[in-house]
């Protein structure tokens, strides 16, 4: 069965770095793409950006341009989200979601993980 | 950016009776080319990660109930509940992912309670 399963809860400090993983199993890792999308405390869902892991092309949202980057480990079905640069608005549950090659609605997402940027 | 807006932000029926639930986008998620609508529907329950419902506007995902069905084209869309259950209490969220590079973005959510 297809699963994301993503790395445990983090706690970093205003302008530290985070890296979440988030490792793939139960398909063709290829053959779909990977997007992170995030939720802040009892807020909405948010887009950060795609990657295929097809070919490693992304695309990020605008607003993190410069703050974030998405690669994937083909090797291990592992794909991979650095967040730069935290500041308290960035604290926020952290997901995964794969979509079929560059279609962006999510059939499988992983089970979260929250980031905490505080002080 | 293709902005989505809900309506209502919050909602509550009575058990067995219908919701729905409306999204706007600011612009067409139709194309043209292919005539689909680009514009998918999900479902959050507390704590967990949401749960695709309806993709292309209309086609519904792979063991969702059939109570659940989508509607529109263009830029106006429905999510109707024909029967709502107590399993059905959640949050529910339009997307679009009409976009080339890939990008999406998702309506500010609709809360669903029974009344």
């Amino acid at each position: 069965q297809v699963q994301l399963v993503q790395s445990g809860a983090e706690v970093k400090k205003p302008g530290a770095s985070v890296k979440v993983s988030c490792k793939a199993s139960g398909y063709t890792f290829t053959s779909y793409g990977i997007s992170w999308v995030r939720q802040a405390p009892g807020q909405g869902l948010e887009w950060m950006g795609w990657i295929s892991a097809y070919n490693g092309n992304t695309n990020y949202a605008q607003k993190l341009q410069g703050r974030v980057t998405m690669t994937t480990d083909t090797s291990t079905s592992t794909a991979y989200m650095e967040l730069r640069s935290l500041r308290s608005d960035d604290t926020a549950v952290y997901y995964c979601a794969r979509g079929q090659w560059e279609l962006l609605y999510f059939d499988y997402w992983g089970q979260g993980t929250l980031v905490t940027v505080s002080s | 950016d293709i902005v989505m807006t809900q309506s209502p932000d919050s909602l509550a029926v009575s058990l067995g009776e219908r919701a729905t639930i409306n999204c706007k986008s600011s612009q067409s998620v139709l194309y043209s080319s292919n005539n689909k609508n680009y514009l998918a529907w999900y479902q959050q329950k507390p704590g967990q990660p949401p749960k695709l419902l309806i993709y292309w506007a209309s086609t519904r995902e792979s063991g969702v109930p059939d109570r659940f069905s989508g509607s529109g084209s263009g830029t106006d869309f429905t999510l109707t509940i024909s029967s709502l259950q107590a399993e059905d209490v959640a949050v529910y969220y339009c997307q679009q992912y009409y976009s080339t590079p890939p990008k999406c973005s998702f309506g500010q959510g609709t809360k669903l309670e029974i009344k």
